[in-house]
């Protein structure tokens, strides 16, 4: 069964501060890979996704994600954090038939 | 419009009481999902409906029943639930589920506690 890891399960950074978020997977097959924020009191929101072409992605809000297809990994940073930032990150992988497995998520603390 | 809408916010209920999660749409989309969401812990997969079909159960115990009654709703049935059961429900959609990449979409989610 395919499961997904994220290396960190807090991280507490300043304002301005570099992030990086660590997301693993172990599936041999081709996958799609997924990173969802979950804002304090809000539903789950899709950060940025990929599919296939460019393993440097984009997302919303100055975030991007790496696709290392070697390393099985997707990391996901952002070079300048905000407060708002604050939230719970989670990455998740599509192996087949539409079924997401999510990591053990990453509560991110940004102290103004 | 990407918004998956679900009601009710918050459910008490005891362990010999029948209610249901109600998850609505109107993207167009043609798959739903349900997730069940302990504290401090992922979304797990529980079902997936493809165009009103039921393609997936992930071992979900009998006590929870799914229903698709039509494209744009997706329904849980509870009974006779477990306090092991407090937890958020979270229902999703994305464009068809039959496999090929897509993106599923998350409603706000149901807070269940089961006393």
């Amino acid at each position: 069964a395919q499961s997904v890891s994220q290396h960190n399960h807090h991280v507490i950074l300043s304002e301005a501060a570099s992030l990086e978020l660590g997301c693993n997977y172990s599936y041999g097959g081709t996958v799609n890979l997924f990173w969802y924020v979950q804002y304090p009191g809000q539903h789950l929101q899709l950060l940025l996704k990929y599919f296939s072409g460019d393993p440097l992605v984009k997302g919303i809000k100055g975030f991007e994600a790496e696709f290392i297809k070697s390393k099985f990994s997707f990391n996901l940073r952002k070079p300048s954090v905000q407060w708002s930032d604050t939230a719970e990150y989670f990455c998740a992988v599509e192996a087949a038939g539409n079924k997401l497995t999510f990591g053990g998520g990453t509560r991110v603390l940004v102290k103004p | 419009d990407t918004e998956v809408t679900q009601t009710p916010k918050h459910l008490v209920m005891g362990m010999t009481n029948k209610k249901s999660l109600k998850c609505e749409q109107h993207m167009g989309h043609r798959a739903m999902y349900w997730y069940k969401q302990k504290a401090k812990k992922p979304p797990e997969l529980m079902f997936v409906y493809s165009y009103e079909k039921l393609s997936i159960n992930e071992s979900v115990p009998s006590r929870f029943s799914p229903e698709c009654p039509n494209s744009s709703l997706l329904n849980l049935h509870l009974h006779a639930l477990q306090p092991e059961d407090s937890a958020l429900y979270l229902c999703a959609s994305s464009q068809e589920g039959r496999g090929l990449p897509e993106t599923q979409y998350f409603g706000p989610g149901t807070r269940l506690l089961v006393l």
